[in-house]
């Protein structure tokens, strides 16, 4: 299993800006990956983050407005750029486990309010 | 479009009551199907991943069950506690690894 923590653990922000939030894990891991979970909705998959390329993201889901960074093998971020209501979700990181089953494994999340 | 449904989307029981919930998913290119447990403010916890056509699996008292041909599971609470109360995931990978998610049947157990 992996132990991730996020940063922050929730945040209340204003029309237009942005949040950064951060995931770490306690294990080195080829791919993190973003998800939201929009209220009522499912937990989606925005993109896919690789250490020492570009991420890959989901259809519906663009650089512009959610850049990550993977820095190295154990940190990732994910920007919500130019909010707007329509953003206020939970924000969750994951690695996916070692077994064949490709268990994965969360972070405690991000939720974001945004006025 | 992979689609996985829950139902029900929430459901109240007395502690002390059995409860059971649905998750249905494509029946084609089935890989595996996951269970989690996911308490607010906590990270989702995994509790079961099912690859066979007819597995029962058990953990204390929960326990679930897999039907791939018509693709649905079930995940049965015996004795439900407060401590059970949580939102309950599934979550179905196909050949292809892609997680996708149900929506969920938020669980509130009353004591």
């Amino acid at each position: 299993s992996a132990v991730i923590s996020q940063k922050p653990s929730r945040d209340i922000c204003q029309r237009g800006t942005s949040l950064t939030i951060q995931c770490q894990v306690d294990s080195q891991v080829t791919m993190m990956f973003w998800y939201r979970q929009q209220p009522g909705q499912s937990l989606t998959l925005i993109a896919t983050a690789n250490q020492g390329s570009e991420a890959t993201y989901e259809s519906g889901f663009v650089i512009d407005k959610f850049p990550i960074s993977r820095p190295n093998l154990t940190f990732s971020t994910l920007t919500v750029s130019n909010m707007s209501p329509e953003d206020s979700s939970i924000y969750l990181c994951s690695v996916k486990g070692a077994g064949v089953n490709n268990e994965q494994f969360f972070g405690p999340g991000t939720r974001l309010t945004v006025l | 479009i992979l689609n996985v449904e829950q139902s029900p989307q929430s459901l109240h029981v007395q502690e002390g009551d059995s409860t059971n919930f649905t998750c249905s998913f494509p029946s084609s290119n089935f890989y595996a199907l996951h269970w989690y447990r996911w308490e607010t403010a906590k990270s989702p916890e995994a509790l079961f991943v099912m690859t066979l056509n007819g597995d029962e699996k058990k953990k204390g008292r929960i326990s679930a069950t897999l039907n791939t041909k018509e693709g649905y599971s079930y995940l049965y609470i015996k004795g439900s506690q407060p401590e059970d109360s949580a939102t309950y995931l599934c979550a179905f990978t196909n050949y292809g690894q892609n997680f996708v998610f149900g929506p969920g049947t938020r669980l509130s157990v009353l004591p």
